[in-house]
């Protein structure tokens, strides 16, 4: 079946520092993919929604100019904390949208990042 | 209040026990999901649902787009179906809402 990967799996960074996660589709082309955080025993939240050749749409509340998204492929969108905080410590999941035949999708999700900033 | 609501928030189970899982969302949707997230964190997605029935193994999950309702029922649960089950749903373009899940745990 189709598949979502995502790197690194974990990383430990300073404060301060930037970080980037990938999330790939590896047989599919995606031109829509998600962005999602989660907190501790709670439920995912969208953060941005990002499109193949444009600019990424952010949640409400979310901060682009700290979560960048970069979608430059079809099968390749990226998220870069920049000047991680220790509250940005939480797990990224990436989700893919795979069209089946028009108006139909399967969402695939990607295995999360777990980011820890000291 | 949630778009999407969830119940029951916990459920523990005996091996073998038919398990429901239900779901009720506020907003028009074009589809409903229901994921499955393991311990790990990985997400699998279940089902994807715009109306009616769908049915993979031991799990099936129905809709009901009037009452705007959805289940997730697990025959003959096993302990490895121990997992946070998840119910989301996409409302006009790419908004998705996602219930609180419901962590199941299925003991031997």
């Amino acid at each position: 079946g189709a598949v979502v990967s995502q790197h690194p799996s974990w990383v430990i960074c300073k404060s301060g520092t930037s970080v980037k996660i990938e999330c790939r589709s590896l047989d599919f082309q995606a031109t829509t993919m998600f962005w999602y955080r989660q907190f501790p025993k709670q439920s995912l939240m969208l953060m941005a929604t990002s499109n193949e050749g444009s600019k990424a749409t952010y949640e409400q509340g979310v901060e682009k100019d700290k979560f960048l998204i970069n979608h430059a492929s079809l099968t390749l969108s990226t998220l870069t904390v920049t000047s991680a905080h220790p509250e940005d410590s939480s797990f990224y999941i990436c989700s893919a949208l795979r069209p089946l035949v028009p108006l139909a999708y399967e969402q695939y999700f990607g295995p999360g990042t777990r980011l820890t900033v000291t | 209040k949630n778009e999407v609501e969830q119940s029951p928030q916990n459920l523990t189970a005996q091996e073998g026990e038919f398990i429901t899982i239900n779901c009720s969302y506020s907003v028009g949707i074009s589809a409903l999901h229901w994921l499955q997230q393991h311990p790990g964190g990985g997400i699998v997605s279940l089902f994807m649902l715009s109306s009616g029935k769908k049915k993979h193994g031991r799990l099936i999950a129905t809709i009901n787009i009037q009452e705007k309702h959805s289940s997730l029922h697990i025959t003959a649960s096993h302990p490895r179906d121990s997992a946070v089950y998840i119910c989301a749903v996409r409302s006009g373009g790419n908004q998705f809402y996602f219930g609180t899940g419901t962590s199941l745990t299925v003991i031997p």
